[in-house]
């Protein structure tokens, strides 16, 4: 199986800042990365696919990057709606595995 | 707009079975590849099954620790995907999610399973 280390599982941060979450896969993924943001009491929602295709609706202020076994999303002017917990996930091989999350506060 | 509605969790004993189902609307099921994923009560997101499309035989793959257990299964004539789950164990317990795989996945709102004596 395919494991995903995203770093850091917690962060915190101000408003107006830019954070990057990382994930690194345990081989290569060829792009088949997916980024999700899950707030409080709802499900996972899509934000970005194939490593840097924004989903339909979601903030320009969210990208994603990466290629191989790196990947990286970040979150510039942080809102105070970008508290959530951030999730990122290989879509590549089964079984489809995930990161373990990363927790963004706002300081 | 995407929609999908899982029902049928609850609390059940160990041992025991339990279905879940997903009514879709807004995209075209027919040609979907649908899953299930669960949540933990820690928050960890472990992918569970698939079920492909008509076009590719409506092949299916499981996660192995689940294999023999659950079973996936898809009606593309009432757009709906189900999950039927035996011998449950207590480490089973979980928020299930409905999703549709699209290079990313989409979700339903979720339905908790508890399973506890």
């Amino acid at each position: 199986d395919i494991q995903m280390t995203q770093s850091p599982a917690s962060l915190s941060a101000s408003l107006g800042e830019t954070v990057t979450i990382e994930c690194l896969a345990s081989e290569d993924i060829y792009s088949n990365l997916a980024w999700y943001q899950q707030k409080p009491g709802k499900s996972p929602q899509l934000l970005i696919y194939y490593a840097n295709s924004l989903n339909d609706g979601v903030p320009s202020r969210f990208s994603g990057s990466g290629s191989g076994t790196q990947y990286s999303l970040k979150i510039n002017s942080l809102q105070s709606e970008d508290v959530s917990i951030y999730f990122c996930q290989q879509n590549y091989d089964s079984p489809f595995t995930f990161g373990s999350g990363t927790k963004l506060e706002i300081k | 707009e995407v929609q999908l509605v899982e029902t049928g969790g609850g609390l059940v004993q160990p041992g025991n079975s339990l279905k879940l189902s997903c009514a879709t609307s807004g995209f075209t099921f027919s040609t979907a590849w649908m899953n299930w994923i669960r949540q933990t009560p820690g928050k960890r997101l472990e992918w569970l099954a698939q079920i492909e499309d008509k076009s590719n035989n409506y092949f299916i793959s499981y996660l192995e620790s689940v294999k023999g257990r659950f079973t996936i299964s898809r009606d593309d004539s009432k757009s709906s995907v189900y999950l039927q789950m035996n011998n449950l164990k207590e480490e089973d317990t979980a928020i299930y999610y409905c999703t549709w795989n699209l290079g990313g996945f989409y979700w339903g709102q979720g339905v908790m399973v508890t399973v506890s004596s």
